[in-house]
């Protein structure tokens, strides 16, 4: 398995641009999740998803959107990029929601907004 | 919602001594605390969590404590090596919940 992966790993944009940024799990696991990492933040939830079809906000879900067509896949959205959405982006996956199962975090995606 | 905080923010100590890392939590309705360990480059992996019907849970040479009145729990790690040096974060949810919220961090560096 080659368990959560994100793409790109790392992204430049300019103030206004809109991107996609991808996440994958081959677990079969139902619950995802979009977290940003900032320094001295820690992380905070985006996004997230108790199955295909359905979705909810996080802490701070202002300027990002997503979608869960599939189980495997959960795109997160920029719509406009701006300079304070420059982070580090995770994607997290577990079987269950809440703490029922282990959380498993994606590498990550440094995105730079100019 | 939750408000989780960690301390302290780095920490150095001497390989084979211990390390104590302390968070506290606000909502009493939290029942879930894991404990996540990132290596620079990498996301967070699991290396610990403990749930609200115990007090305390063991893994070789970390332990985390619970303290359910007082809304907080801790992480100790024994016997320190090098390979422990990453960032440390605790996290609060509820059992059945969707939400989990992170402390900030705690840099944890040990010499060799």
């Amino acid at each position: 398995n080659a368990g959560v992966t994100q793409t790109p790993k790392f992204q430049v944009l300019k103030t206004g641009q809109s991107m996609t940024l991808q996440c994958a799990q081959d677990m079969n696991h139902e619950y995802m999740s979009w977290y940003r990492q900032d320094p001295g933040m820690g992380l905070r939830l985006i996004h997230y998803s108790v199955g295909a079809g359905i979705t909810d906000q996080g802490e701070v879900p202002n300027g990002y959107n997503v979608s869960r067509s599939t189980t495997e896949d959960f795109p997160l959205r920029l719509l406009s990029a701006a300079p304070s959405q420059t982070s580090v982006y995770f994607c997290a996956s577990s079987s269950a929601s809440g703490g029922e199962e282990t959380q498993y975090f994606g590498p990550g995606t440094r995105l730079l907004v100019l | 919602g939750e408000n989780v905080e960690q301390h302290p923010s780095t920490l150095s100590v001497q390989e084979g001594d211990s390390a104590v890392i302390k968070c506290t939590y606000s909502d009493s309705a939290s029942n879930y605390f894991p404990w996540y360990k990132q290596e620079l480059g990498k996301g967070p992996q699991l290396i610990i969590d403990i749930r609200s019907n115990v007090g305390e849970k063991k893994d070789q040479r970390i332990a985390v404590t619970l303290n359910k009145t007082a809304k907080h729990f801790s992480l100790h790690i024994t016997e320190t090596q090098p390979e422990d040096s990453a960032v440390y974060f605790c996290a609060a949810s509820m059992i059945t919940g969707n939400q989990f919220y992170f402390g900030t961090g705690t840099s944890l560096t040990v010499i060799p």
